[in-house]
């Protein structure tokens, strides 16, 4: 089967660096989405890793190693409109679902 | 600048009332998907749709039916509401071209029903 697994709730202090993890379980692999969601906003889409390694876009970057099952999503000088949930994705390899971690809850405080 | 319009963001109905959930893209996106959210759970896929006219379950399609006559809409439909489906519905589209491709989400339905 598979599983994806993230913290529920993270709290960062603006202007500080938050590293929010994500642990999956496939049977096999076809990259893997970060989607940002405010409250009562639609999710959208922040990054995608299909390869090992580090992908910078600005203040945010996002980090895979499939051999560990682990991604992590970097937010460098927090700032209070980052305060949102942060869903991991996985597609399903050979099919069109994608599926979702419960997403973690970021609050960025003054 | 591509959209997924969901038609209603909040609607209250009653047990047994039957309840459709529209979803518009205007990006000629192949396939179509819906998700309930719920707190804790995150974004279940209810059913999807690969191409006009086709359908196919998701993880937890019971209670639910869906309609694909035109590319660019998506029906979803509660033949009876019961309480156990208020939730939040989005609708997503992606094109078939990558699939593993970003999708791209309406801004949600609040269903609650009493």
């Amino acid at each position: 089967g598979q599983n994806i697994d993230q913290p529920t709730e993270m709290t960062a202090t603006e202007g500080a660096i938050v590293q929010i993890n994500c642990t999956y379980q496939t049977s096999g692999f076809n990259g893997l989405f970060w989607y940002q969601q405010h409250a009562g906003e639609a999710p959208t889409f922040l990054s995608y890793n299909v390869l090992d390694g580090l992908e910078e876009k600005g203040r945010f970057s996002s980090f895979l190693s499939r051999s560990k099952g682990y991604s992590y999503l970097l937010l460098k000088e927090l700032q209070m409109k980052d305060s949102a949930s942060y869903l991991c994705a996985v597609p399903h390899t050979g099919g069109f679902k994608t599926i979702f971690g419960a997403g973690t809850r970021l609050f960025v405080k003054a | 600048d591509v959209k997924v319009t969901q038609s209603s963001r909040y609607l209250v109905k009653r047990t047994g009332e039957k309840v459709f959930l529209e979803c518009v893209q205007d990006m000629d996106h192949e396939n179509m998907f819906w998700y309930r959210q719920d707190p804790g759970l995150g974004l279940r896929l209810i059913y999807f749709s690969y191409d006009v006219k086709m359908k196919e379950k998701g993880d937890i399609p019971e209670g639910y039916s869906v309609s694909r006559e035109k590319k660019e809409r998506f029906s979803l439909i509660l033949e009876s509401a019961s309480t156990n489906q208020t939730s939040m519905y989005l609708c997503a589209s992606r094109t078939h071209r990558d699939p593993a491709g970003e999708l791209f989400f309406g801004e949600g339905s609040r269903l609650t029903v009493l």
